[in-house]
């Protein structure tokens, strides 16, 4: 039973252009959701993350959009680097447990073309 | 600032031999620690989680185990080591009450 899915396992973007990727989650109870950035042989670093109360937040080129009746989140990078070129996560939180549970998805490996 | 180390980056074992990875944290104090396994193509399993020095759960049966020592030391072990037990092992962090996850630069073990 996978609570939080990526159902596209890579996405090929010109450099310059925006780069969206998608998550879809089942569980209603998740409150808090994240996205991470992963380079091979390297550990997730956190990128950016948002809170069920909103529905956009944004950090300089990335912008996380969250849809709380569709039960889907995206991320938005805007424009779209070659060093962008990485493996994404997105993960979900139930903030009724004492320790802070992610649940992550698959990933999506993002390539961006010079 | 905080910082979290993980050793070693890669390790090669012969099945039926110990494990033991370690995890240590820098900077901060009675953090919530965790264990992950990514499978090829796969996203992150986590495998144990510790809110505090000798208190582990684990959320997946298996043939591996955790301790936490020390309040920013995790360990992760094995007696003997399955075929099964190859993939990238991270360690993570978090404050008390936080959801903000942050990794280690992962173990690479293969076992052949």
């Amino acid at each position: 039973d996978q609570q939080v899915k990526q159902n596209s396992p890579s996405l090929s973007v010109q450099e310059g252009r925006i780069s969206i990727l998608n998550c879809d989650y089942t569980n209603s109870m998740f409150d808090y959701f994240l996205w991470y950035k992963k380079y091979p042989a390297e550990g997730p670093t956190f990128l950016i993350s948002i809170s069920s109360i909103k529905d956009k937040n944004e950090d300089g080129r990335f912008t996380v959009f969250l849809n709380k009746s569709a039960k889907h989140l995206s991320l938005h990078i805007v424009p779209s680097q070659p060093g962008d070129s990485a493996v994404y996560f997105c993960a979900a939180s139930d903030g009724g447990t004492s320790y802070g549970k992610l649940t992550f998805g698959q990933g999506t490996i993002l390539t961006v073309h010079p | 600032s905080q910082t979290i180390h993980q050793w070693p980056a890669t390790l090669v074992q012969p099945v039926g031999s110990p494990l033991s990875l370690e995890c240590t944290v820098e900077g901060t104090s009675n953090p919530n620690l965790y264990w992950y396994r990514q499978a090829a193509g796969r996203g992150l399993q986590l495998l144990f989680y510790s809110v505090g020095i000798g208190q582990i759960s684990s959320e997946v049966p298996q043939n591996l185990s955790a301790s936490r020592p020390q309040d920013r030391q995790f360990i992760l072990s094995s007696k003997k080591l399955l075929l099964s037990d190859s993939g990238f092992y991270l360690c993570a962090w978090s404050p008390q009450g936080a959801s903000i996850q942050y990794f280690g630069a992962g173990t690479r073990l293969s076992v052949l």
